[in-house]
């Protein structure tokens, strides 16, 4: 069964530096996302992505965030300086897609854990 | 706006003994609701969805769901737990025409005690 995949499982790295966490979408899959998960808290939407731009961002989605599909399988997400509270579970997922309708399931990859020192 | 209520952080059941899950949502639309799992250092598994069809939803895992809309509520059971059902569930919304970004619940940790 075709599945989301993140690299890396786990990230560890110090404040103010660059990370890069990677997801490969299901391969026929038009629409795709990023949500966080602080520790003990919800999962939070981020980032939406359709047709090589953002579709929509939340308001935690500041400038220090980035997402980009650099070839036709990898959707990345870029946090420029990373700061402590960043440090939480992100998830990508991608959405077959049919127009907009709600009715397509997201699938979610296994995350990654991004620890900032 | 969106959003759901899971009512109750903690749940625990004795392993063959119902499970019941309770959710509230608030929509301006027309919702789609979800159940997901989440199994310790594991991704997000659907259960289940609800997308205006049959009110009462079967999903994997012997999981049923009920949409009620009289009392905006979604609420998941289980007629009889195992202790393979131990994770944290999340009920979810999100509605058509909303760019589909999910509204998720707090989460509601559930355990199944021998």
């Amino acid at each position: 069964e075709p599945e989301v995949t993140q690299t890396p499982s786990h990230q560890v790295t110090q404040m103010g530096q660059e990370v890069i966490l990677r997801c490969v979408p299901i391969s026929n899959h038009l629409y795709f996302y990023w949500y966080r998960q602080i520790l003990g808290q919800k999962v939070e939407f981020l980032v939406s992505f359709y047709n090589n731009e953002i579709s929509e961002k939340s308001e935690i989605f500041d400038d220090q965030f980035s997402v980009e599909r650099p070839d036709g399988s990898n959707f990345t997400l870029k946090i420029r300086s990373t700061k402590l509270e960043d440090s939480a579970m992100y998830f990508c997922a991608s959405r077959a897609g049919r127009g907009v309708a709600s009715t397509d399931t997201q699938y979610f990859g296994p995350g990654t854990r991004l620890t900032v020192l | 706006a969106q959003s759901v209520t899971q009512l109750d952080s903690h749940v625990s059941v004795s392993e063959g003994t119902p499970v019941l899950l309770r959710c509230n949502y608030s929509s301006s639309y027309s919702p789609s609701l979800f159940w997901y799992v989440q199994h310790p250092n594991k991704g997000l598994q659907l259960l289940l969805k609800y997308t205006s069809a049959a009110t009462l939803v079967k999903g994997i895992n012997g999981f049923e769901a009920e949409f009620k809309k009289s009392e905006t509520s979604f609420h998941l059971t289980k007629p009889s737990a195992h202790m393979s059902d131990a994770a944290e569930y999340f009920c979810v919304v999100t509605f058509t025409g909303g760019g589909n970004k999910l509204t998720f619940g707090t989460g509601t940790q559930l355990k199944v005690e021998l």
